[in-house]
């Protein structure tokens, strides 16, 4: 069975950092894609960071580009993202995912962890 | 959002509700998957589609999948009260290099 468990989020101030991240189970780490997606308060969802696995290309939205970093450390598989000069609207719960699929295009999240939840407040 | 939604939708039980999810050609129109996902409140989203019509194991034949140019819906029939939930759809964006979600839809039984 596939598990996900993302852990370190919290409350922290604006321009500070935060690293989080998602113990993976139940399948060959290395082989699959993983992604951060967010959902703000009471909105939709988000897609974050993507990170490809074996050939490590990294992707990021817009708004966190030089802010946050994905990385995976393959000996204790776990998935994470580094936070940096985190500001309010960043404020949202973070889950990790698996993705799938043949083609990155084609790539959707079919295991997703239970989220954990980031506040950027003074 | 990149991908464009209804905010909501209703129906009474046993009915049908189409959700649709209204892309461009450089996401649906090109040939990007469109994938689907239900959130039921304070819980993470579980896939319910994939590559257009796909269902995981799992997921009820009552819920279809169906893409046309730079469109894609969403259909559940013989509705149930546990049915209410938020439903996104998702793709992948080869302008933004972005995996991209519709801003969702909530799913109200009558």
């Amino acid at each position: 069975e596939v598990r996900l468990l993302d852990s370190g989020g919290g409350l922290v101030q604006p321009g500070g950092s935060l690293r989080l991240s998602c113990a993976a189970s139940g399948f060959n780490f290395v082989d699959y894609a993983m992604v951060w997606v967010r959902q703000a308060p009471g909105q939709g969802l988000e897609w974050v960071s993507t990170e490809t696995g074996s050939d490590a290309y990294t992707f990021y939205t817009d708004s966190v580009k030089g802010r946050f970093t994905i990385s995976r450390d393959y000996s204790k598989n776990t998935l994470y993202l580094q936070m940096n000069s985190l500001r309010v609207d960043d404020t949202a719960i973070y889950y990790c995912a698996k993705a799938r699929g043949l083609l990155l295009e084609g790539w959707h999240f079919d295991s997703w962890g239970q989220g954990t939840l980031v506040t950027v407040s003074s | 959002s990149v991908l464009t939604q209804p905010p909501s939708v209703s129906a009474a039980p046993g009915q049908r509700v189409t959700i649709s999810c209204t892309g461009s050609n450089s996401n649906i129109g090109a040939d990007s998957g469109v994938h689907w996902y239900r959130q039921l409140p304070g819980t993470p989203p579980k896939l319910l589609i994939f590559d257009n019509n796909h269902r995981p194991s799992g997921i009820p034949d009552r819920f279809s999948g169906s893409k046309s140019g730079t469109s894609a819906s969403l259909t559940i029939t013989g509705l149930l009260a546990d049915d209410e939930a938020d439903y996104y759809c998702q793709s992948y964006d080869s302008s933004l290099t972005a995996w991209v979600f519709g801003g969702g839809t909530k799913v109200t039984v009558l």
